[in-house]
């Protein structure tokens, strides 16, 4: 099967800006789990999305926002762009049934000058 | 709120010689952990998961065991070769939940050398 895949893998943007960051899970899964990685604050979960549902999520303002398609491909959106939404941004998908394992794709380098 | 806990290194070790990278966690419920890896510009890799008490997770030499008296899930391996050279994320998940997310450690940065 083939892995989780992102789009794009890098980017660069400037303040203000908004972004939007995509997705696919592994074939058959149904959960997209979203996380930002930072060199200050390591990984952090962002959201969690099954069924075009939004299942949980983590401590992180509003301008981060995602939503699931039917096909269960992932967006995720970060709106008024700051420097501190420098990150590397990792999408992992799971099983529907059971499992709490989590398999991430490469990610995407977003840098915010 | 749960929390992992690893030695953040760097860790430099010889070609061969054995490694173990500590790690604790606290947990309200009763979690499934895991070891991950991430090699220099990529994202993360499963490297082993245990998901209860007293199982032993591995692969690729590498082991684990779920240590609930203790609440460990120490990373071990006999003889590490420069190709580990890498980033090691400690982490788990609630069971309880199944929908929450992962909580990480900070990671631990191996450096194998020759």
């Amino acid at each position: 099967k083939a892995g989780v895949t992102q789009t794009p893998r890098y980017l660069i943007k400037t303040r203000g800006q908004q972004v939007t960051l995509s997705c696919s899970p592994i074939s058959g899964h149904r959960s997209v789990s979203w996380y930002q990685q930072t060199p200050g604050q390591g990984l952090q979960f962002l959201f969690e999305y099954f069924s075009e549902t939004q299942r949980n999520k983590g401590n992180f303002p509003g301008r981060f926002s995602g939503r699931q398609f039917s096909n269960s491909r992932s967006e995720m959106n970060v709106s008024t762009l700051e420097l501190g939404d420098s990150a590397l941004y990792l999408c992992a998908s799971r099983p529907s049934e059971g499992g709490y394992t989590q398999y991430f794709g490469p990610g995407t380098r977003l840098t915010v000058l | 709120g749960d929390s992992v806990t690893q030695m953040e290194g760097p860790v430099t070790l010889s070609e061969e010689a054995f490694l173990t990278i500590n790690c604790t966690y606290t947990a309200t419920g009763y979690p499934s952990l895991f070891w991950y890896v991430q090699y220099p510009g990529e994202g993360l890799q499963l490297l082993l998961k245990a998901t209860k008490a007293d199982d032993k997770g591995s692969n690729k030499g590498f082991e684990a065991t779920y240590r609930k008296e203790t609440t460990s899930f120490h990373l071990e391996k006999g003889s590490v070769q420069v190709s580990d050279s890498a980033v090691y994320f400690c982490a788990l998940s609630d069971v309880g939940g199944g929908a929450d997310g992962l909580t990480f450690g900070k990671g631990t940065h191996l450096i194998i050398q020759p």
